[in-house]
């Protein structure tokens, strides 16, 4: 069946530092593959996607991975911020829409 | 754009009673979604509408849950009767269309606590 994990439940930075959040995914037929950022008592915000047939993207500090290869995927935020903090979510995604979430890491930036 | 509307914010009942939830998409959104969230976990895809038609609705408890999108905008969630299971956050999520490229737009969700 379709399942997403990721490694680690929580992860703790230096401010400044780099962070990488890892996933794993399961689901070979899947078209895209999202980062979410949720913040305590928000829902869930987008940060960037990625294509099944790419590798790298990158936005505004943030990277994603993709290796197909392994079945792995991660997101790398630069220079991380306390405003960073949050719970971070993979998502895998069909053509047709149907999405399917990860149990979530929780990022916490130490001043 | 302002974005997906939800409400209440927090909802707590005793079990057996009924609880319904609102949510307004965001303008345009063809799309909408329904999501439980259980504490400590991912998000769990409830129902999915195209304007008011269900496309996916197959990890729907239909014994207990019904959603409804009458005219293709706002959408309401209801819970009848309710368990102690059914504690969780219930978000709406809407999206331009139900394509995998278009992202899905969350509200903040409505916290349920059954006791």
């Amino acid at each position: 069946g379709e399942s997403v994990g990721l490694h680690l439940p929580t992860l703790s930075v230096q401010e400044g530092d780099n962070s990488i959040i890892n996933c794993a995914y399961s689901n070979s037929a899947s078209d895209y593959f999202i980062w979410y950022k949720q913040e305590s008592g928000k829902g869930p915000q987008f940060i960037i996607d990625i294509r099944s047939n790419m590798d790298k993207r990158q936005g505004q500090r943030v990277t994603v991975l993709l290796n197909k290869t392994v079945k792995h995927l991660s997101l790398q935020i630069a220079a991380t911020q306390p405003g960073d903090s949050a719970v971070y979510f993979c998502a895998e995604r069909t053509n047709a829409g149907k999405s399917t979430f990860g149990d979530g890491t929780t990022l916490t930036v130490k001043p | 754009e302002a974005g997906v509307a939800q409400s209440p914010r927090y909802k707590i009942i005793e079990k057996r009673q009924s609880v319904a939830f609102w949510c307004n998409p965001i303008s345009g959104h063809a799309t909408l979604y329904w999501y439980q969230q259980i504490l400590g976990q991912g998000p769990k895809l409830l129902i999915q509408f195209q304007n008011n038609g269900v496309v996916d609705d197959s990890q729907l408890p239909k014994d207990r849950f019904s959603a409804e999108r009458l005219k293709g905008v706002d959408s309401t969630l209801k819970i009848q009767p309710a368990k102690l299971e059914d504690s969780a956050v219930y978000l709406c999520a809407s999206s331009r269309s139900g394509q995998g490229n278009s992202p899905l737009h969350f509200g903040n969700g409505t916290r349920l606590t059954v006791t």
